[in-house]
């Protein structure tokens, strides 16, 4: 099925260890986005990319870096972990005015730092 | 720089009774506005949402949400809510001039559908 993949889905790190999160998506979007959720606080963005070949930062992007390998997948590294890094992160892809504005969102990867 | 705000962090009610989960926005240019559900271990969902033409915004199962611009909100609401509507709820803003169509989230509601 079409949609945004993200792996792993669960994953345990110990503080100061590095990790590369993945995700693709196969809708032929232009702009893919990384988000944080943790309880009480929604979503919020860590990176963007707006188009292949460019990537910005969000909200909250200290401790983190992306990369638009092409235009199918952005990845999110973290290279040193911390606590303060738990949460669930969801990748997210858009077509913005062809594809309504609209996000798709990946399932989430669930990472535990201890 | 736009902002959102959802009212109620959490909003329990009983199966076929009415619901309305609050937004309000912040922003100082025009936007477009959306409702995503996320149910419990799931990734989000688009709901509903509104670009322009009528400000009544209806989704498939029912819910239903209305762009009021002179109060910047865009609540949304369900004459009938079922078990099936536990989840919780996100308000979105996205500025419709922008190039980088970055959506900015409100912290959700939790509905909670009791039998």
């Amino acid at each position: 099925n079409a949609g945004v993949t993200q792996t792993p889905k669960f994953q345990v790190l110990k503080t100061g260890q590095s990790m590369t999160l993945q995700c693709a998506q196969d809708m032929n979007h232009n702009s893919m986005y990384w988000y944080r959720q943790d309880p009480g606080m929604g979503l919020r963005l860590i990176y963007y990319s707006a188009s292949e070949g460019t990537t910005d930062k969000g909200e909250v992007p200290n401790g983190y870096n992306v990369s638009r390998l092409n235009k199918r997948e952005f990845s999110l590294r973290l290279e040193s972990a911390a606590p303060s890094q738990t949460s669930v992160y969801f990748c997210a892809s858009s077509e913005a005015q062809r594809g309504g504005y609209g996000y798709t969102f990946g399932s989430g990867t669930r990472l535990t730092v201890v | 720089a736009q902002s959102v705000t959802q009212l109620d962090s959490q909003v329990p009610v009983f199966e076929e009774a009415p619901v309305e989960l609050r937004c309000n926005y912040s922003s100082s240019v025009s936007v477009y506005l959306f409702w995503y559900v996320q149910y419990p271990n799931q990734g989000l969902q688009l709901l509903l949402k509104y670009l322009s033409g009528s400000t009544l915004v209806e989704s498939i199962n029912g819910f239903e949400a209305e762009f009021n611009k002179s109060q910047t909100s865009f609540h949304l609401r369900k004459p009938s809510v079922h078990i099936s509507d536990t989840a919780e709820y996100f308000c979105a803003v996205l500025n419709s001039g922008g190039s980088n169509y970055k959506l900015t989230f409100g912290k959700g509601t939790l509905l909670t559908v009791n039998p």
